[in-house]
């Protein structure tokens, strides 16, 4: 089955230091994959997306992320974390299959905290 | 440019009672969805719709219904409220296909007692 998993459910961080969000997926072909980012109280904001092309993916606010595919991972990653950076994020997989059309299958999420 | 608006951000209902959520875009696009988001599942799709004056089943549409009688607005009601429909509410949209960048409302907290 298609499916996305992110192994931790939360990160804590220092402010300055860098960051790795992890992101597995399960698809039968080459995937589109994203990274949404859920400020608190607020709506999913896309951050990046790859769907072909090089596998290294550059996103806004500072942000990136690396397709492997012998590794089915799809890793977000920031050098530096700000306070601001403090949110849920989200990888998505698509296009799945539901009910006859395509849609995109998000992750648990993984919250991430960040240490003053 | 608003983007994807939600009405109302909050709700309180009792068990049983009914209400609608409004979902608006202003981006011409063709796709909408209903999400409902609960602590450790992620995001899960209610209903979606592939363009005005249609509707679709997601993967949790059991007590949810949905109308798009006008390419920008997307209703979700709710007929008899559950407890277990209490969640945070997000509707989105996209220009085209279900791989297409989605852009997300902020949301509706519904608390059904």
């Amino acid at each position: 089955a298609q499916s996305v998993t992110q192994p931790d459910i939360h990160i804590t961080v220092s402010e300055g230091a860098s960051l790795e969000l992890r992101c597995n997926y399960s698809y039968g072909a080459t995937p589109y994959l994203f990274w949404y980012v859920q400020s608190p109280g607020q709506g999913l904001q896309l951050l990046l997306k790859y769907f072909s092309g090089d596998t290294l993916v550059q996103g806004i606010k500072g942000f990136e992320a690396e397709f492997k595919r012998s590794q089915s991972s799809f890793n977000l990653r920031k050098p530096s974390v700000h306070w601001s950076d403090a949110a849920e994020y989200f990888c998505a997989v698509g296009p799945v299959l539901i009910q006859g059309a395509q849609k995109l299958v998000f992750g648990q999420g993984t919250r991430l905290t960040i240490n003053p | 440019n608003a983007g994807v608006t939600q009405t109302p951000k909050f709700r309180v209902l009792k068990t049983g009672q009914s209400m609608t959520l409004l979902c608006a875009q202003d981006m011409n696009h063709e796709y909408m969805y209903w999400y409902r988001q609960d602590p450790g599942m992620g995001l899960r799709l209610i209903h979606y719709s592939v363009g005005e004056g249609t509707t679709a089943k997601g993967e949790v549409p059991d007590g949810y219904n949905v109308s798009r009688l006008k390419k920008q607005n997307f209703l979700l009601g709710l007929e008899s409220a559950a407890p277990s429909q209490t969640s945070v509410y997000f509707c989105a949209s996209s220009y085209s296909s279900g791989t297409d960048t989605q852009y997300f409302g902020p949301g509706t907290r519904l608390t059904v007692l």
